[in-house]
């Protein structure tokens, strides 16, 4: 496709559990950003992939959170232990640019995560 | 550190009314501004962005913003709603050049009526 593809759209797990949702960014996109966006709330930055290096990951909020970008493409973005207060919206942006700006981020549809 | 103010958390308006939605930020220079929308169930679109140059920018869907640098502001604004521009605008700032990892405000809900 040529948009930025999350899976799974929806997520429902019990506290306790992992979880992994996978981003697809667009074919040729250098960069890579996480954002976690609470109910009523703006995205929040979690981490940021330059190809294959994680740049910067100062967002995540614990050691329980975990991402992946292996062969500078698809992401995974891996919450161990799950718990309630990890309910939100994941989104996943790409955007052509490396080292200087270029402004637009592309975004997926988001990965809605409930902890029960 | 940049930081975003949205400080209107819903706005109502009439379809056909205009519309203005604010946005401030903090930051130590002129940074890099943009205005995203988000409509239910789908992901952030940009509007439009403001890197340097004129400071009334255009975007898609007949939004407009203006950089006021006194004021520290970036507001949006549309000269007559339509009732598909029902959705959460963000506005972003992101420092200009090196890392560019972009902050949101927390939105704002345009609500239209008919």
């Amino acid at each position: 496709g040529a948009g930025v593809s999350q899976s799974p759209r929806y997520k429902v797990a019990k506290r306790g559990q992992d979880v992994a949702l996978r981003c697809d960014p667009i074919s040729g996109h250098v960069s890579l950003f996480w954002y976690q966006q609470a109910l009523g709330q703006g995205p929040e930055f979690l981490t940021y992939f330059q190809n294959e290096a994680q740049l910067d990951k100062s967002g995540l909020p614990s050691d329980r959170f975990f991402a992946e970008r292996p062969e500078g493409s698809v992401s995974t973005l891996k919450i161990q232990r799950t718990q309630q207060e990890d309910s939100a919206v994941y989104l996943c942006a790409s955007s052509p640019g490396q080292g200087s700006y270029t402004g637009e981020l592309f975004f997926g549809e988001g990965s809605r995560l409930t902890v029960l | 550190a940049q930081s975003v103010t949205q400080p209107d958390i819903h706005i109502t308006v009439s379809e056909g009314a205009s519309l203005e939605l604010r946005c401030n930020y903090s930051y130590g220079a002129t940074p890099y501004l943009f205005w995203y929308v988000q409509s239910p169930g789908q992901g952030l679109q940009l509007l439009l962005k403001y890197f340097s140059g004129d400071t009334l920018v255009q975007g898609i869907k007949g939004f407009e913003a203006e950089f006021k640098r006194s004021q520290s502001s970036f507001n949006l604004r549309k000269p007559s709603v339509h009732w598909s521009d029902a959705a959460e605008y963000f506005c972003a700032v992101g420092p200009p050049g090196g890392s560019y990892i972009p902050t949101f405000g927390r939105g704002t809900s345009l609500i239209v009526h008919p």
